[in-house]
């Protein structure tokens, strides 16, 4: 029950899209959900993240989705620009416990 | 802006050799982690660390694996007989508190670990 699942597996979108990844859980303990954005070559780095006392949050251009009852939350970037051209890791916590559960990524290309 | 640092960046190490990654994680940071990625599949926990003592560990961490702290600003995984598949990129991540407080865990660059 530990298990983060994440689509789609690669996604390009033109410049000034809007780029929506997608994640879905098991586990409803999970209580911190993480979006992660890696570049090649270096560590995951933390974009943005949530929790399920609400159902939206937005930093920028970036916002979380976040549906408790279907267990699943998604990361829209809007106005998506050639430098978000990265992979997008979406991960979950559970209470009490300091390790993270991350998706499979999503490899974005955002073609100018 | 701090941050976590790993080296070597790249380790080439014959199978059944030891081999030890290193870490300086932020310094004011308490939890310390360790993350492995297999080339192209998704970023897997090892274990957490915090007050100098395994917090957390996964199915994957076991007895061929150990850390420490040997100092107050070095964090070190050690893989004691290196099989091919440790082959793999590995993180060190650390945070001011645990994942649960909903602080963010800063990753290094990570050290690619090549198996022979």
């Amino acid at each position: 029950q530990q298990q983060v699942k994440q689509s789609p597996q690669s996604l390009i979108v033109q410049k000034g899209g809007i780029s929506i990844i997608n994640c879905a859980y098991e586990n409803t303990a999970f209580d911190y959900f993480p979006w992660y954005q890696q570049f090649p070559g270096k560590g995951p780095a933390l974009l943005i993240a949530i929790r399920p006392d609400v159902s939206e949050k937005k930093e920028g251009r970036f916002t979380i989705s976040f549906n408790k009852s279907a267990k699943q939350f998604s990361l829209h970037i809007m106005d998506s620009q050639p430098g978000d051209s990265a992979t997008y890791f979406c991960a979950a916590s559970r209470p009490g416990a300091n390790n993270l559960f991350f998706g499979t990524g999503t490899r974005l290309t955002v073609i100018p | 802006e701090p941050e976590v640092t790993q080296t070597p960046s790249h380790q080439v190490t014959q199978m059944g050799q030891e081999v030890i990654l290193r870490c300086v994680p932020i310094s004011n940071h308490l939890y310390f982690y360790w993350y492995r990625q297999i080339l192209g599949q998704k970023v897997e926990f090892l274990v957490s660390f915090y007050n100098n003592e395994i917090s957390e560990k996964s199915e994957i961490f076991d007895d061929q694996f150990s850390v420490e702290r040997p100092d107050g600003s070095n964090f070190t995984l050690k893989i004691r007989s290196t099989k091919l598949e440790d082959s793999a990129m590995y993180f060190c991540a650390s945070s001011e508190q645990g994942a649960q407080m909903g602080q963010p865990q800063h990753f290094g660059d990570g050290t690619r670990l090549s198996i022979l």
